[in-house]
């Protein structure tokens, strides 16, 4: 258990419609980051929050946007859903984040989403 | 290199076999190469951060080495056991802001009895 938790743990949507994912990091972390898995891809980056604030971004689509709250934990909204946003997304998070930072980084459970 | 890359992308050993895998990176703007081990049904799970041309790293059974001037690392099993059977992944972490991770595609081991 990486201390890291995430909810759901599985969602089943339809096209068109709005999901919102959470994460709470580990006590301590600062940094949240999501992750994409796709079935033919690997794990993609989608963005980082650094105690708050948003820190890096990946290809992250516009119909996604994510925030981190003042307890740190962090959701992923995703609107106007597509089949290929089927994918596993992951949650990780880390102490450090700022200024290219060497910290590893501890993934959460994941949740698996498929849109119908 | 453009991308991080991973070589072979699968591997069957016998139990007992020493086996390495390669990451291959961008050598520019490096800042930092991890290593990760993912099981069939858990998440990725943390084995080495190296951030040093020359770094060795250690942890029982597995080791790493990173080499930033040409863009490699290797990863090795000595005397590998099922329980070592996962997806091995590696990523780079560039500097400039954040510790946004491109990862690649990984190695998928599977050691047999």
């Amino acid at each position: 258990d990486s201390g890291v938790t995430q909810t759901p743990k599985h969602l089943i949507t339809a096209t068109g419609q709005r999901v919102t994912l959470r994460c709470s990091p580990r006590s301590g972390d600062l940094s949240v980051y999501w992750y994409q898995q796709s079935l033919d891809q690997g794990l993609q980056f989608l963005i980082q929050y650094y105690n708050g604030e948003e820190r890096a971004k990946g290809n992250i689509l516009e119909r996604f946007s994510a925030q981190q709250f003042p307890d740190l934990h962090s959701e992923l909204n995703l609107s106007s859903l597509e089949l290929g946003d089927s994918a596993l997304y992951f949650c990780a998070s880390s102490v450090g984040g700022s200024g290219g930072s060497y910290n590893e980084q501890f993934f959460g459970p994941g949740t698996r989403l498929t849109v119908l | 290199i453009l991308n991080v890359e991973q070589s072979p992308q699968s591997l069957h050993v016998q139990e007992g076999d020493s086996t390495n895998f390669t990451c291959s990176f961008p050598s520019s703007n490096f800042y930092a190469l991890h290593w990760y081990r993912w099981e069939t049904a858990k998440s990725p799970e943390a084995l080495f951060v190296m951030t040093l041309n020359g770094d060795e790293k250690k942890k029982g059974r597995i080791s790493a080495t990173l080499n930033t001037k040409e863009g490699y690392s290797y990863l090795y099993i000595k005397g590998s056991q099922p329980e070592d059977s996962a997806t091995y992944l590696c990523a780079r972490a560039a500097t400039g802001g954040g510790n946004k991770l491109t990862f690649g595609t990984g190695t998928q081991l599977k050691v047999e009895l």
